[in-house]
């Protein structure tokens, strides 16, 4: 079974839409973190957020936003006003320190955004 | 940036030959991974370290092996390389197994 699902493989919006992209995660340890990670077409990976099972607030950074729910087990990232530069793979990833040090990525997101 | 870099970035090599990927960071972080990343499969972890001479299985870790002699560099090697193993392969770095990690450029391996 998947720990980290995006089921979103890709998404076209027209810029200054707002898009949201999805992660599920699955995990029993009950100290864990979640990550979003971003691979321009480029092909680097870029660090976006981290967030630690017990912090649930939401995270807000110029447009990018996150919003985690434990009691869902999601985590996901909201781009409002995308803009053409937003065009990218996101990655959703999870690290489980409990049962064991493991790191588990999602499939990805494929964003376009269309001028 | 953090400082990762990843050698060589191609390689095009045939079945059955041994390969080394090198990867060499200036942040003496602890702790070094290599995944390789597939299509439809993201990224999935080979092998990781947290320090020298100190390494662990990932998700994918049969056919690979890793070392870690020195801080700044950890290789992975394919004893014996097959069409299979043909991926983009990246190193990552983090200061402790809570952070961030920090990837390298990758390196495009083909295994004809």
């Amino acid at each position: 079974a998947q720990k980290v699902t995006q089921a979103q493989t890709e998404i076209s919006v027209v810029e200054k839409e707002d898009v949201t992209l999805d992660c599920v995660y699955e995990t029993r340890d009950t100290t864990y973190y979640l990550f979003w990670y971003k691979q321009p077409p480029s092909g680097e990976l870029v660090f976006l957020i981290r967030r630690n099972s017990f912090d649930e607030q939401n995270e807000i950074s110029g447009r990018y936003s996150w919003n985690f729910q434990k009691s869902t087990s999601s985590f996901n990232f909201t781009i409002t006003a995308s803009q053409v530069v937003d065009s990218a793979v996101y990655f959703c990833a999870l690290s489980e320190v409990v049962t064991g040090n493991q790191f588990y990525f999602g499939t990805g997101t494929s964003l376009t955004v269309i001028p | 940036d953090a400082g990762i870099t990843q050698s060589p970035r191609h390689k095009v090599t045939e079945t059955g030959t041994p390969v080394t990927l090198r990867c060499h960071q200036t942040e003496n972080h602890r702790y070094m991974y290599w995944y390789r990343q597939d299509p439809g499969h993201g990224l999935r972890l080979i092998h990781y370290s947290y320090g020298v001479k100190d390494t662990d299985k990932g998700e994918v870790s049969d056919g690979y092996s890793v070392s870690r002699s020195k801080t700044e560099d950890f290789l992975l090697t394919l004893e014996s390389a097959t069409s299979s193993q043909t991926s983009v392969y990246f190193c990552a770095i983090s200061g402790s197994i809570y952070d961030e990690q920090y990837f390298g450029p990758g390196t495009r391996l083909t295994v004809t």
